[in-house]
């Protein structure tokens, strides 16, 4: 069946714009988390969605936000954007909520300017 | 929260050579995955391996999960196997599920 896919693949933006990445589960994945990963912090989780329901969330300022849709899509938004929020992000799913493997889709690479 | 340390950082073989690497854990968790990144950013699943021993062809883990520790062997190495190998673990409460934590990485050079 067919992975974890993310949209757009690459983005660039400007300082205090907003941006908005979709990810799609592996059908059947009830559970989205996303990640962000720099070259100085390395992969950090940002938060986890099932359904629809924000279930857990890293450590990161309010203006990085998500969602989750009834068919398991989620998005996440980051506003205002800053310098500092150029990345990969990584969306992962699961089948089930917590221990259980997660996938990982080829992620969105985020560049401000 | 859990602390994730892998080692060694950095490692450059010579192809068809054997390599061990290691991920020590700082608490008790109920999920460990092992993930190659491949040049394109993304993360390809090697093992799901909380607990036991697996093997996959010429890679195989084992998670001693009482130490709190875990290993990745690669054997008879391939250039192709050049890449950086993450840990991440977590652990699920019954509440809610914490986030994978992934250490820092190890960065593998097969050399022909």
């Amino acid at each position: 069946k067919a992975g974890v896919t993310q949209t757009p693949r690459y983005l660039i933006k400007t300082r205090g714009q907003q941006v908005t990445l979709s990810c799609s589960p592996i059908s059947g994945h009830r559970s989205v988390s996303w990640y962000q990963q720099t070259p100085g912090q390395g992969l950090q989780f940002l938060f986890e969605y099932f359904s629809e329901t924000q279930r857990n969330k890293g450590n990161f300022p309010g203006r990085f936000s998500g969602r989750q849709f009834s068919n398991s899509r989620s998005e996440m938004n980051v506003s205002t954007l800053e310098l500092g929020d150029s990345a990969l992000y990584l969306c992962a799913s699961s089948s089930f909520q917590g221990p259980y493997e997660q996938y990982f889709g080829p992620g969105t690479r985020l560049t401000v300017t | 929260g859990i602390q994730v340390e892998q080692s060694p950082p950095d490692l450059i073989l010579q192809e068809g050579a054997n390599s061990t690497l290691r991920c020590n854990f700082s608490d008790s968790v109920n999920n460990l995955q092992w993930f190659h990144q491949n040049p394109w950013g993304q993360l390809i699943n090697l093992f799901y391996i909380p607990s036991g021993t697996k093997q996959n062809g010429r890679l195989s883990a084992t998670t001693v999960a009482t130490e709190r520790y875990s290993l990745l062997y690669i054997s008879s190495s391939q250039t192709t196997d050049s890449g950086v190998y993450f840990c991440a673990v977590g652990s699920y409460s019954g509440g809610g599920a914490d986030g994978l934590t992934f250490g820092k990485g190890t960065h593998l050079i097969i050399q022909p």
